[in-house]
């Protein structure tokens, strides 16, 4: 089936640096890819939808210049969160989407403590 | 401000019998709905969907239930099975295929004991 890889798993970081998520789909090309953010006991929450080669499209709420999404090519995504700071802390996921199909295909999260 | 609910944080259930994970949800505008299952370590699996056509879906042991009226959605396991043992996570979209990308519940830990 497809697969969608996320890197890294975890990551932590001192405060002011910036970390960068990478999201590949492996076995097909993403038309579109969404990043989602998630709080301890807190659902997943939309924060940006990106199409190849178009800019991302945020969530209200969510600072563009403190996260940015690059949609380069179709099977790659990344997400960098600028000058990173402990209220940044949080597990951040990719899905990404074939077409018209409903079943979003999520990488695995990535764990992000910043100190 | 949940668009989506899941209130049961945690579910325990017999292996064998059936599981009733429930979500609400209250933007009227939501079309289109699904439910994942997450391993841990793991991103979430899409399990089965459901438009606002229909009020059943049923895939193998798993069968969904939508009451519009209600805003109110089930997902039943039948019979449940250790392997069931994940988050349950509940989603809405306005649009097929989730376009808008989509809204999440806070997910429903179902532990199947044996």
């Amino acid at each position: 089936g497809a697969v969608v890889s996320q890197h890294p798993s975890r990551v932590i970081c001192k405060s002011g640096t910036s970390v960068k998520i990478e999201c590949r789909s492996l076995d097909f090309q993403a038309t579109t890819m969404f990043w989602y953010r998630q709080f301890p006991k807190k659902s997943l929450m939309l924060m940006a939808t990106s199409n190849e080669g178009s800019k991302a499209t945020y969530e209200q709420g969510v600072e563009k210049d403190k996260f940015l999404i690059n949609h380069a090519s179709l099977t790659l995504s990344t997400l960098t969160v600028t000058s990173a700071h402990p209220e940044d802390s949080s597990f951040y996921i990719c899905s990404a989407r074939i077409g018209e199909n409903e079943k979003l295909f999520f990488g695995s999260g990535t764990q992000l403590s910043v100190l | 401000d949940q668009q989506v609910k899941q209130n049961s944080p945690s579910l325990s259930v017999q292996e064998g019998r059936i599981s009733i994970l429930n979500c609400d949800y209250t933007n009227s505008m939501f079309d289109y709905f699904l439910w994942y299952k997450k391993y841990p370590a793991e991103g979430p699996t899409f399990l089965i969907s459901i438009s606002s056509i229909k009020d059943k879906n049923e895939d193998g042991r798993f069968t969904v239930f939508l009451n519009k009226s209600a805003k109110h959605l089930s997902l039943h396991i039948v019979p449940s099975q250790p392997g069931d043992s994940a988050v349950y996570f509940c989603a809405a979209s306005r649009f097929r295929g989730g376009a808008d990308g989509l809204t999440f519940g806070k997910g429903t830990h179902l532990i199947i004991q044996p």
